[in-house]
């Protein structure tokens, strides 16, 4: 059975520092990984998906990659502002019937000021 | 604004009631889903639809009805309301994947759901 684990479960750094969030899953028979953030009180909102085939994706200061060998995800955050403070979930997708996606319990980050 | 949205946001059930969580969205996807989301935990898929008349369950369906009558309209209905079902739902909606995949991309903001 497919689980996704993110540690730490908060995270509190200083402006300006770089970050790296982690993800482990359990199966590497993933069809892709998406790592998301979750503001309070809000839905997710997609950050960035890497299919199986790639090693990482990027977007503005944001980083992943992904090591399907090893079972594991970094989502690298670089220059970190006090904007970034969110929830930041992971989810990978296994193919069923129905591509089931899974997902972690998320990391809370602060970023003090 | 064009997105997913949900009603109510809050919500207080006592034990045996019914609700029913209204889900729109304006964006034309075909596909949508509802997640519960428990404490600590991630979300868990409860029911999804790849088109309008056509639904499917998910990882923890009991005790959830859905229907899909309509492309911008995902309704999700408790019956008999139990203390287990206090959660925060999120429905969500997407266009097929480049291979078909179903994956959540649009999330509405929740609804915060208390059975006491």
């Amino acid at each position: 059975k497919q689980e996704v684990t993110q540690i730490p479960a908060a995270l509190s750094v200083p402006e300006g520092e770089n970050l790296v969030l982690n993800c482990s899953f359990t199966d590497s028979a993933i069809y892709n990984l998406q790592w998301f953030r979750q503001d309070p009180g809000k839905g997710l909102t997609s950050l960035l998906l890497i299919q199986s085939s790639q090693r990482e994706q990027t977007s503005g200061r944001l980083n992943a990659s992904l090591d399907k060998s090893s079972g594991r995800s970094t989502l690298y955050i670089a220059a970190s502002q006090p904007g970034d403070s969110a929830t930041y979930l992971c989810a990978v997708t296994e193919k069923t019937s129905y591509d089931k996606v899974i997902f972690g319990p998320g990391t809370s980050l602060s970023v003090i000021p | 604004n064009a997105g997913v949205t949900q009603t109510p946001k809050f919500r207080i059930l006592k034990i045996g009631q019914s609700m029913t969580l209204q889900c729109a969205q304006d964006m034309n996807h075909n596909y949508m889903y509802w997640y519960r989301q428990d404490p600590g935990m991630g979300l868990k898929l409860i029911y999804y639809s790849v088109g309008a008349g056509i639904t499917d369950k998910g990882e923890v369906p009991n005790g959830y009805n859905v229907s899909r009558s309509t492309t911008e309209d995902f309704p999700l209905r408790l019956e008999l309301a139990a203390p287990s079902q206090t959660s925060v739902y999120f429905c969500a909606s997407s266009f097929p994947g480049a291979l078909g995949g179903y994956q959540p991309q649009h999330f509405g903001d929740g609804t915060r759901l208390s059975i006491l």
